[in-house]
Formats: C-alpha cells, structure tokens, sequence
C-alpha cells in the first residue's frame, strides 16, 4: 500500500533562517507531488507540482522553491523565512501519467510558525 | 484563473442534515471533489462527482452538481459529532495538473 511521510511535523522558526520541509512517497512510482499551504482565512493554495524528477512548476511567486531529487522525494525550502511564511505545509500526490481518477493523497501536514 | 468560492461556517445540531455550498469557475474540470480535513491532519478525498452527472449518493453523503450555475453541494444526513471537520471543495485546473481548492467549510456539530 501507499503512504506518505512529511516531516517535520512542526517547526518554530526566527525570520530570516533557512528552511527544509521534506516529504516521501512509499508504495508507488512515477507520482505527480504536491506542495499546498494552508494559512489561517485563507484556505488550501497550491504552491509547486511536480511530474517528474527535476520538474517543478511554480503556481505562485513567493521566497520559496522546491526540488525533487528523486522519484518519490519532494523538498520545500527557502533561505530566508518571513514571517508570512508560517502557515499549515501539506505534501501530497496522485498518480502520474494523466491517469487524473481525482484522488489526492495527503500527508499529515508540517505547522511552521515563524517568529 | 480558476476560484472556488464555499461559505466559511456550518453550525448544526447533532442529527440534523448539514449542506454545505460550493461555487467554481472553470466549467471545463472532468470531476468535482470533496475533501475532509479533521483537526491538525491532512485532507482525505470524501467523495467526488464526474461532471457528466446531476447526482452521486454515498451512504450519508449526497452530492448535487448544478452545471448550469456551476454550484456544487454536499448534504450530510443524520449529522453526527464525528463529522466535525473543515470541508473542501475542489476543482481541477485548466491545465489539468492540479487541484484548486476553496477556502474551506469549518462544520461544527453541536449535541
């Protein structure tokens, strides 16, 4: 079966320092991964998608960027957090390929609060 | 670009139906979703709809789709305190590549 790991599951961090969220897919190959956040008032907004190893699109232009290093791996970093950065962090994927059968596969959320 | 608009709070009391509304833009998306989030966790997909359809019924859950006025809704019956969560409704991108969500229905269930 397939399942999903973020980590961490939270992090306090001061303005200005770096940052690494982190996130795996097991049980599957070739997955289409997702960054969404979640800030308070302002629902889920997608940040990166990613179809393939080194292919990262970009939904919204922000101090924050993401790689995929490997198949199942999927990285959100920044060298400088602000303070609008803190916010809810989900991971997710589906399947690849264009099989789109609408099911978007969640991890548990990382909660960065910045400070 | 594509927006997905859902009122913010749902209060109900425990047994009654709960409906929750959705509006979305882009009439090109092949299926609609609904998402659960229940407190500090991820979303897991409810139920979803293909446009094709007026109607899906699961159980508890109903979901109408309104083409026309591209108006979605979920209907919880027999609502219970385990239903308690924020519900998502979600549209697929232009593109096709990704989901776009709404702000999200907090539903709060009251015995």
């Amino acid at each position: 079966s397939q399942t999903i790991h973020q980590w961490p599951a939270t992090l306090v961090q001061p303005v200005g320092s770096p940052l690494s969220l982190e996130c795996t897919v097991e049980g599957t190959s070739n997955p289409n991964l997702y960054w969404y956040r979640q800030a308070a008032g302002r629902g889920l907004q997608l940040l990166f998608y990613s179809v393939g190893i080194g292919q990262i699109s970009s939904e919204v232009p922000q101090n924050l960027s993401a790689s995929r290093p490997q198949d199942r791996q999927f990285i959100l970093s920044s060298k400088k957090l602000l303070l609008s950065d803190s916010g809810f962090y989900l991971c997710a994927w589906d399947r690849g390929g264009g099989n789109r059968g609408g099911e978007l596969f969640f991890g548990e959320g990382s909660r960065l609060t910045v400070l | 670009g594509e927006d997905v608009e859902q009122s913010l709070f749902l209060s109900v009391r425990e047994g009654d139906s709960s409906v929750i509304n959705c509006t979305y833009t882009d009439s090109s998306s092949t299926y609609l979703y609904w998402y659960k989030q229940e407190p500090g966790a991820g979303l897991q997909l409810l139920t979803y709809i293909f446009s094709n359809m007026d109607m899906k019924q699961d159980q508890r859950l109903t979901v109408l789709l309104n083409k026309k006025d591209k108006h979605l809704s979920l209907r919880i019956a027999d609502t219970q305190t385990g239903d308690s969560a924020i519900y998502f409704c979600a549209e697929s991108n232009q593109a096709g590549t990704a989901l776009i969500f709404g702000k999200g229905t907090t539903l709060s269930v009251s015995s």
